[in-house]
Parts: C-alpha cells; sequence; structure tokens
C-alpha cells in the first residue's frame, strides 16, 4: 500500500523567508500524482500545487513550487516570500493514476508565519 | 459555481442517533469520496464513489454507510452514532484526472 511521509510536523517561517516542507512517499508504481494541499484555520482544504510523476519538469504556482525527485521518492514544496496568509497546516498528498483511486494524505506540517 | 457544499456544518448527537451527512457538487465530477480528520491522524477516507450508483469502501468504513443515487450528491450516513465518530468530516469531488475538490467540512459530535 502506498504510504505518504511528512516528517515535520512544525515549521517556522520568517515573513518574505523562503520555507520549504518535505514529503516522502512510497510506491511501486511508475505513473501516478502527487499533491500539496493547504488548510487554514477556516479548515477548507485548498489545492495548492500538483505534479504528475511522468513530467520531469516541477511544477510551480507564483510562489509555490516543488522539487520533485522521483527516484528518491522525494516531493517538497518551497514557498517563496511567505505571507501571513500562508500560515496553515500543509498536507502532501499521491493518487494512483486511475480515476477510481483516491488521495493518500500524510500527516501534515503546521507552518507558522512570523511577522 | 459553488464547488462542493456539505450540509449540515455542525452537528451534536447522543450516543445511538442516527444522522445523514449531505455532500453536493456542481463541477459534474465523476468521483466523489467522503474523508474524516482526526488530530494527528491527518485526513483518512471512509467511503468513495466514482459514479452514479457505485460506491466503495475506503481506509476507515466500519460505522458509516453512503449512497449516490445522482450524480452531484454523495450521502453518508451513520446509523448508530458513537464517540469514536467525532471528527470533522470532509466530501470531496474530482475528475478522472487531476485533484480533489474539498467541501468546507462538517465538524461532528457524538456525546
Amino acid at each position: 500500500a502506498q504510504t505518504v511521509t511528512q516528517s515535520q510536523p512544525e515549521m517556522s517561517v520568517q515573513e518574505a523567508e523562503t520555507v520549504t516542507l518535505s514529503c516522502t512517499y512510497d510506491t511501486s508504481e511508475s505513473d501516478y500524482y502527487l499533491f500539496w494541499y493547504k488548510q487554514p484555520p477556516s479548515r477548507q482544504m485548498i489545492l495548492v500545487i500538483r505534479q504528475e510523476a511522468y513530467k520531469q519538469q516541477n511544477a510551480t504556482e507564483n510562489r509555490f513550487s516543488v522539487n520533485f525527485q522521483k527516484a528518491a521518492k522525494s516531493f517538497s514544496l518551497k514557498i517563496s516570500d511567505s505571507q501571513l496568509g500562508d500560515a496553515a497546516m500543509y498536507f502532501c498528498a499521491y493518487r494512483r493514476p486511475a480515476g477510481n483511486t483516491p488521495l493518500v494524505f500524510g500527516k501534515g506540517t503546521r507552518l507558522s508565519v512570523i511577522a | 459555481n459553488a464547488g462542493v457544499t456539505q450540509t449540515p456544518k455542525f452537528r451534536v448527537l447522543k450516543t445511538g442517533q442516527s444522522m445523514t451527512l449531505l455532500c453536493a457538487q456542481d463541477m459534474n465530477h465523476e468521483y466523489m469520496y467522503w474523508y474524516r480528520q482526526d488530530p494527528g491522524m491527518g485526513l483518512r477516507l471512509i467511503h468513495y464513489s466514482v459514479g452514479e450508483g457505485t460506491t466503495a469502501k475506503g481506509e476507515v468504513p466500519d460505522g458509516y454507510n453512503v449512497s449516490r443515487l445522482k450524480k452531484q450528491n454523495f450521502l453518508l450516513g451513520l446509523e448508530s452514532a458513537a464517540p469514536s465518530q467525532t471528527s470533522v468530516y470532509f466530501c470531496a469531488s474530482s475528475y478522472w484526472t487531476g485533484g480533489q475538490y474539498f467541501g468546507p467540512g462538517t465538524r461532528l459530535t457524538v456525546t
């Protein structure tokens, strides 16, 4: 079974600085999807970024980018120019390519942003 | 376009009572999911559906039932609530590919 591990329960970053959240996963599949979700205090789960395993290029969405290392099964999220609104729980998630397979989530990293 | 909505947002039940949580999506997604979120446990899948009239068990299905009579709706039922089912429940939907879109969550307390 696939597993997703987030080894940092909590992280903090100064406003305007850069922070990297770690995620590793275990799978025997060669094709899959990876995601980062943000959950602010409102509890809403917000999709931040996604990566298809067959793409070598790392995904980028504005201030958010990933470092996808397929051989190492590593999928880290980099947040640049951190803002107070970035404070939230961040969940890494994995999904097999077949449409009827749900997400497997890590346990999350709580990010604090210090003004 | 409301996305994914959940009803109710909060509920308190006594042990043994029953209730149904409603999830609705207006994005014409084929796939719908129910998760529960507990402190320190992340999100765990309860049941999911790959289309109207179909359902499947997830990681923690015991004590829950689901139905998908219409494509846009996915219902989660608790027949006899237990304190262990105190949690925040999230519904999500998706296309065949891509990420899942989540509802705002339902906070359920069973006393």
